[in-house]
């Protein structure tokens, strides 16, 4: 069974105290792994795709890697604005367009 | 504004009472999908749709029902809600099969 764990629940950081979230999968075959970030109310916002391992992609202060079991999202000098919950997901299957998503961590950037 | 609108935002129900959830996207995508986002469970897909008249089930389609007659519309209807179908409804579309998903606002219904 496909699945998508992520690491920690919950994480709480002072503004500019770096940290990283994790998401680990057990897929029986990975298509592409997507990161989005989700406020209170609102849908998720695409943030990155990694297709394989060895894979790092960039956008301010947010880096996301890719290994062949998790994916790392590197949060550099946080801001609070960044506070928000990450979601990590999976596309498997050969065809079509089947997505598991993960729990979420949800993140605080304290002032 | 590209951008993915769904109708209702809220609703309340009872029970049996059959109820459809519109889903439009003015990004001209190909793929669409409906989840469903519950505390502890996370994003769960219920169904997606490749094209016009072409959809398959996700992980959650038990009591579901979808139909993609134009490719800007992906209703999701419930023939006989119950109350495990409260939840927080998302709809999504993208460009191509492994592609970045823009999603909707949300519908949080509630089945009393």
């Amino acid at each position: 069974e496909d699945q998508v764990t992520q690491s920690p629940e919950a994480l709480r950081l002072q503004e500019g105290e770096s940290s990283s979230l994790n998401c680990s999968y057990t897929v029986s075959g990975l298509r592409g792994l997507f990161w989005y970030r989700q406020d209170p109310g609102k849908g998720p916002e695409f943030l990155f795709t990694l297709y394989s391992a060895g894979e790092e992609k960039e956008k301010e202060r947010l880096k996301a890697t890719l290994t062949k079991k998790e994916s790392f999202l590197h949060i550099t000098a946080p801001k609070p604005e960044d506070s928000a919950t990450y979601l990590c997901a999976v596309q498997v299957g050969n065809y079509g367009q089947n997505f598991v998503f993960g729990p979420g961590t949800r993140l605080s950037v304290l002032p | 504004e590209a951008q993915v609108t769904q109708n209702p935002r809220y609703l309340i129900t009872v029970t049996g009472k059959k109820l459809t959830v519109t889903c439009s996207q003015n990004m001209n995508h190909e793929y669409m999908s409906w989840y469903r986002q519950d505390p502890g469970l996370g994003l769960r897909q219920i169904y997606y749709s490749m094209n016009v008249e072409v959809t398959d089930k996700g992980d959650v389609p038990e009591g579901y029902k979808v139909s993609r007659k134009e490719k800007r519309n992906f209703p999701l209807i419930l023939e006989s809600p119950s109350p495990n179908q409260t939840s927080l409804y998302f709809c999504a579309s993208s460009l191509g099969a492994v592609s970045e998903q823009y999603f909707g606002p949300g519908t949080r219904l509630t089945v009393t």
